[in-house]
């Protein structure tokens, strides 16, 4: 199966601290794309990192993308209690799946503070 | 700027009453993908249209039809409504289904079946 896996399930932190999520998938991938959601609540997309990207920044977050490894990494630094929520990876493969996206089953963030 | 807008937000229903569950992608977005995400899970892809003709299906129950419009939107058709369809769905939305680019998801519709 396409799914990912994301580790850990859980992460429970202090505010000012970093925040490190991994996420493993299992074929080739087009792309890679992490997604935050609130509780229950619509997803909102964070960073996309094609195949050919081993890194990209946006403010305080960080991925990186080692195909070899089939595995991504979301870095939040200086996280805040506001960054409270669930985050998923999300695979597209390419090819035939016209841009579907295969989720992992997400790590859930508490920031404390 | 527009987002993907969806409706209703929230619905409840009865067993085996039907339900229908729309989507407005952002302009010019012309592929549409609905995911169910059930309590505590990850979204789960059910189908997917480009150009108005289905381009993708996953796990998605035979009650369950779902069409692309000439405007692109979207609607999700449930039928013969079962607890287990009590769930959150989304419709998300790209320019271009072979796009590398990123989609553009809905706030979700909550759907609880009595």
């Amino acid at each position: 199966s396409q799914q990912g896996e994301e580790d850990p399930q859980a992460l429970s932190i202090q505010e000012g601290e970093n925040a490190t999520m991994n996420c493993s998938y299992k074929t080739s991938i087009n792309n890679l794309q992490w997604y935050r959601q609130n509780s229950g609540r619509g997803l909102v997309h964070l960073i996309l990192i094609r195949s050919n990207e081993r890194e990209k920044h946006s403010g305080r977050l960080r991925v990186t993308l080692d195909t070899s490894k089939k595995s991504s990494s979301l870095l939040i630094t200086a996280s805040r209690a506001a960054d409270t929520a669930s985050y998923f990876c999300a695979t597209d493969w390419g090819g035939t799946s016209y841009g579907k996206l295969t989720f992992g089953q997400g790590t859930i963030l508490t920031v404390h503070p | 700027a527009a987002g993907v807008i969806q409706s209703p937000r929230h619905l409840i229903k009865e067993k085996r009453e039907t339900a229908t569950l729309k989507c407005y992608p952002i302009p010019r977005h012309d592929t549409v993908y609905w995911y169910q995400q059930g309590p505590g899970q990850d979204p789960q892809f059910l189908i997917s249209f480009y150009e108005k003709m289905q381009s993708d299906k996953g796990s998605i129950p035979d009650r369950f039809s779902a069409q692309q419009f000439s405007d692109y939107h979207s609607e999700l058709n449930m039928s013969s409504l079962e607890l287990g369809d009590s769930a959150l769905y989304f419709c998300a939305g790209k320019t271009g289904a072979h796009m590398n680019t990123e989609a553009f998801f809905g706030q979700g519709t909550r759907l609880t079946v009595v």
